[in-house]
């Protein structure tokens, strides 16, 4: 009964490879949700999504590409992946575009070599 | 420019006493604001938020007001459990008519001591 999963926990890869995070909500969510934290901690929105539209896009590399098959899935594909891409990546998920409260996944752990 | 500030990267804290974990911010547009605990290897759980049209929000041990004139919010946690011990982050939010955008704080290790 898991609200937010990702898959995978861990994902180890090399530089120049293209990899996908995959993220479900099964809370009926209509707004999803991309974060990147940093070596230094930092939390930042990369992504939103609601009922499978864009609306937020910030200022990350089109290397990064969103996917939303329907509103219970934001994937994530990382083409060309690059050391600095290496961060714990979390999904998140929120009822309504400004809702308050939103809900985190255990969050994915890319390490690109 | 970090627009969400927890200038304490870690407090300890005697079990049974107050916890208490400071937020600053810079940006006069955030109109909520929110904590959030985490567990090492987990995500960020939503702990209790606030609106600016108030000062004070109480949800059993866990309190936190909000000093708008400052731009300053505090988290308190009374009394402190071992349990307790995580990162709490500080987020804000406001409408910038792109949706729901939360900006996080760098967060505070809380360590609550026997």
């Amino acid at each position: 009964d898991t609200a937010v999963s990702q898959t995978p926990k861990y994902l180890v890869t090399q530089m120049g490879n293209d990899k996908s995070i995959k993220c479900e909500q099964n809370l009926g969510h209509d707004t999803m949700y991309w974060y990147k934290q940093d070596s230094k901690k930092f939390l930042k929105i990369m992504f939103s999504y609601n009922n499978k539209e864009l609306i937020i896009n910030e200022t990350v590399p089109n290397r990064f590409s969103p996917k939303s098959p329907d509103k219970a899935h934001l994937n994530l594909h990382i083409n060309s992946l690059e050391l600095g891409d290496s961060a714990v990546y979390f999904c998140a998920s929120s009822q309504a575009p400004r809702g308050n409260e939103q809900f985190f996944g255990p969050g994915t752990r890319l390490t690109v070599l | 420019d970090q627009q969400v500030k927890q200038n304490s990267p870690s407090l300890s804290v005697q079990e049974g006493r107050i916890s208490i974990l400071n937020c600053d911010y810079t940006n006069s547009m955030f109109d909520y604001f929110l904590w959030y605990k985490k567990y090492p290897a987990e995500g960020p759980t939503f702990l209790i938020s606030i609106s600016s049209i108030k000062d004070k929000n109480e949800d059993g041990r866990f309190t936190v007001f909000l000093n708008k004139s400052a731009k300053h919010l505090s988290l308190h946690i009374v009394p402190s459990q071992p349990g307790d011990s995580a990162v709490y982050f500080c987020a804000a939010g406001g409408d910038f008519g792109t949706a729901s955008k939360l900006t996080f704080g760098t967060g505070t290790r809380l360590q609550v001591t026997l």
